[in-house]
């Protein structure tokens, strides 16, 4: 089954607001990460956030993370018509099994100008 | 150098044919992934490697065949594909796990259709 499963499953907003995406897991967790693609192109990471963090900034994105309840966030600000992507979040099971990361079902995020 | 790069871009084939996916870092990174994805889902991991060894084999079909000539290269051989293989093929390599995961850099994908 899916580990991470993001909310909303599409998110349509303005140039200039802010964009909130959510995403669950099931397991306990060693980091969550997040990546960014664009339509039909390859994943680009944007921020890994470690079991033991709560918060991570990057430029206009801040991640949260909360273990209690197994669900991370994530924020852009000010949003751009650039930031039109799917959004992924990926997690890695505490005491699983090395180098699998397993990556939620996605946010498409649509940023109209 | 932080580009992970994949040849070829798109590639059709047949049901009958054979053909090859090629990855290349030069990151020094010593784990490399290959992934499927299919259209509005997300990566679905393949094939992990790690120091030129198969580490995970996700149960995926014998039709397709990785090799690791070497750290900087990764190769998919197919063989004898069906239609429903037909999807976007994404190389990724990343920093050897310590325990945790690192950041994975992706290649842009080579998008395959069977006929």
């Amino acid at each position: 089954s899916q580990q991470g499963e993001e909310d909303p499953q599409a998110l349509s907003i303005q140039e200039g607001e802010n964009a909130t995406m959510n995403c669950s897991y099931k397991t306990s967790i060693n980091n969550l990460q997040w990546y960014r693609q664009n339509s039909g192109r390859g994943l680009v990471h944007l921020i890994l956030i470690r079991s033991n963090e709560r918060e991570k900034h990057s430029g206009r994105l801040r991640v949260t993370l909360d273990t209690s309840k197994k669900s991370s966030s994530l924020l852009i600000t000010a949003s751009r018509a650039a930031d039109t992507a799917s959004y992924f979040c990926a997690t890695d099971l505490s005491g699983g099994s090395n180098y699998k990361l397993t990556f939620g079902k996605g946010t498409l995020l649509t940023v109209n100008p | 150098d932080t580009e992970v790069t994949q040849t070829p871009k798109h590639l059709v084939m047949g049901m009958t044919n054979k053909k090859s996916l090629k990855c290349e870092q030069h990151m020094g990174h010593r784990a490399m992934y290959w992934y499927k994805q299919k259209a509005k889902k997300p990566p679905e991991l393949m094939f992990v490697y790690s120091y030129e060894k198969l580490s995970i084999n996700e149960s995926v079909p014998s039709r397709f065949s990785p090799e690791c000539p070497n750290s900087s290269l990764l190769n998919l051989h197919l063989h004898a594909l069906q239609p429903e293989d037909s999807a976007l093929y994404l190389c990724a390599s990343s920093l050897l796990w310590t325990g945790s995961s690192y950041e994975q850099y992706f290649g842009p994908g080579t998008r395959l259709t069977v006929t």
